[in-house]
């Protein structure tokens, strides 16, 4: 088995800042996903990676940056918070191709 | 446009009823549809999934009921449980997209003692 570490589980923020949220995963997937958690909106995906250095934008891609340093490692940043944003970011990893996303425990932003 | 529509948001059962869940799709290619069970502070687990050459799909208490005609499937819990309270969200993808899940909204589930 292996398992997705997210970090940090809480993150509080100030309206307009730059927040980086960080993902790691052992289970040696080469694709790894983004998602945002909305109450009551279910699971929107924001980027993803089939591999190191390979970025793809999902539906929700605007005010989001991406960066997966390293096949084990993908790391969101938000470009600029919003005020009473309020949400949980989910990391994710598959293997190529694979159906079975694999979740962290997510971080759950708020700003002030 | 939301393209997995999950009904009802919340529902509340008594321990030992039948809890059924209710979803439906509008994307014809959509083939495999995975069912996620999320615990609070968790993130999402693969519960029981089901392919569109499938009309039924049984894993223990959970079973999942395919209708493809009318792009609408059910998951049922039976002899639902208090460890059974959880969001639990429909999924589908089609075999043409690259490991793209669409989600729903989720449904609430509370079993009550």
């Amino acid at each position: 088995g292996g398992i997705i570490t997210q970090t940090p589980k809480f993150l509080i923020g100030q309206e307009g800042q730059k927040l980086t949220l960080k993902c790691q995963q052992n289970f040696n997937h080469d694709t790894m996903y983004w998602y945002r958690q909305d109450s009551g909106k279910g699971l929107r995906l924001i980027y993803y990676s089939i591999t190191e250095n390979d970025l793809q934008k999902g539906d929700l891609s605007e005010g989001y940056d991406a960066s997966r340093e390293k096949k084990s490692s993908f790391s969101l940043t938000v470009t600029s918070a919003q005020k009473n944003e309020m949400a949980v970011f989910l990391c994710a990893s598959s293997i190529t191709g694979g159906n079975t996303l694999y979740f962290g425990a997510g971080t759950r932003l708020s700003v002030l | 446009q939301q393209q997995v529509r999950q009904s009802p948001q919340s529902l509340t059962v008594w321990e030992g009823e039948t809890a059924i869940l209710n979803c439906s799709y509008e994307d014809s290619t959509f083939n495999y549809f995975p069912w996620y069970q999320q615990f609070p502070g968790e993130g999402p687990a693969l519960l029981i999934s089901i392919r569109s050459v499938s009309d039924k799909k049984e894993d223990g208490r959970f079973t999942i009921f395919f209708n493809k005609r009318e792009k609408k499937l059910s998951l049922h819990i039976t002899d639902s449980q208090p460890g059974d309270s959880a969001t639990y969200f429909c999924a589908a993808i089609a075999s043409s997209s690259f490991s793209k899940l669409v989600f729903g909204q989720g449904t609430s589930l509370s079993v009550v003692p």
